[in-house]
């Protein structure tokens, strides 16, 4: 079964500064994959959705990457600020049908003023 | 647009008691809703699958019985957590699939319950 891991510990950047997650599967590569953001005590907010064929994707501050040799999305937020802190999760369709969503631990990002 | 709403934010309950938690799709026809549960600092875990007018998909594991999904009409799911015991205590957040496309999942802001 296809497996997600991103890194279990805080990162703690300064202000300004570019964040950069990190978001590994074992398994086939999905057709998509996609990045949320869930704050404490709320559900998750969909960011940004990459196709396999697709190397980069942006939107406003955020970039994602998908290399499908590496098995591995990168997640960047450029000039980062506090309102960025968050818990970011990569999530990967699992079946064919493009029904079920298999989410990674999540990485919490704690921007620092 | 896309907003998904749950009823409640949090309830308490006693054990043995039956809970219901509401999902609905505000500003979009839901095709298909799911329902997620979250433990402390681990990942949400998809729990099942429900098409609208259609019996539920459940994950391994997750016990039908248990967990009734109801999916009547295309803005509204609920999910009852029958003879809830403390170790049903999570945070439990519903998606929505429709909007503009097909990939997307809207979240539900969620509802923490707590068995006593």
């Amino acid at each position: 079964s296809q497996k997600i891991e991103q890194n279990s510990e805080a990162l703690n950047i300064q202000e300004g500064k570019t964040a950069t997650l990190t978001c590994n599967y074992t398994n086939y590569s999905p057709a998509y994959l996609q990045w949320y953001r869930q704050d404490p005590g709320r559900g998750p907010v969909f960011l940004l959705l990459i196709r396999e064929n697709e190397k980069e994707k942006r939107k406003e501050r955020l970039k994602v990457t998908f290399d499908t040799t590496l098995k591995q999305s990168l997640f960047h937020i450029t000039a980062s600020q506090p309102a960025d802190s968050a818990t970011y999760l990569c999530a990967l369709l699992t079946d064919n049908a493009g029904n079920m969503l298999t989410f990674g631990g999540g990485t919490r990002l704690m921007v620092k003023p | 647009g896309a907003v998904v709403s749950q009823h409640p934010s949090w309830v308490i309950c006693k054990s043995g008691t039956s809970v219901k938690i509401e999902c609905r799709s505000l500003d979009f026809q839901a095709t298909t809703m799911f329902w997620y549960r979250q433990f402390p600092k681990q990942s949400l875990m998809l729990m099942a699958t429900s098409n609208e007018g259609s019996k539920a998909t459940y994950e391994q594991g997750v016990e039908k019985d248990k967990f009734l999904i109801n999916h009547a009409s295309l803005t509204l799911s609920t999910l009852t957590v029958t003879s809830a015991h403390p170790e049903d205590s999570s945070f439990y957040i519903c998606s929505a699939r429709g909007g503009d496309s097909f990939y997307e999942q809207y979240f539900g802001p969620g509802t923490r319950l707590t068995v006593t």
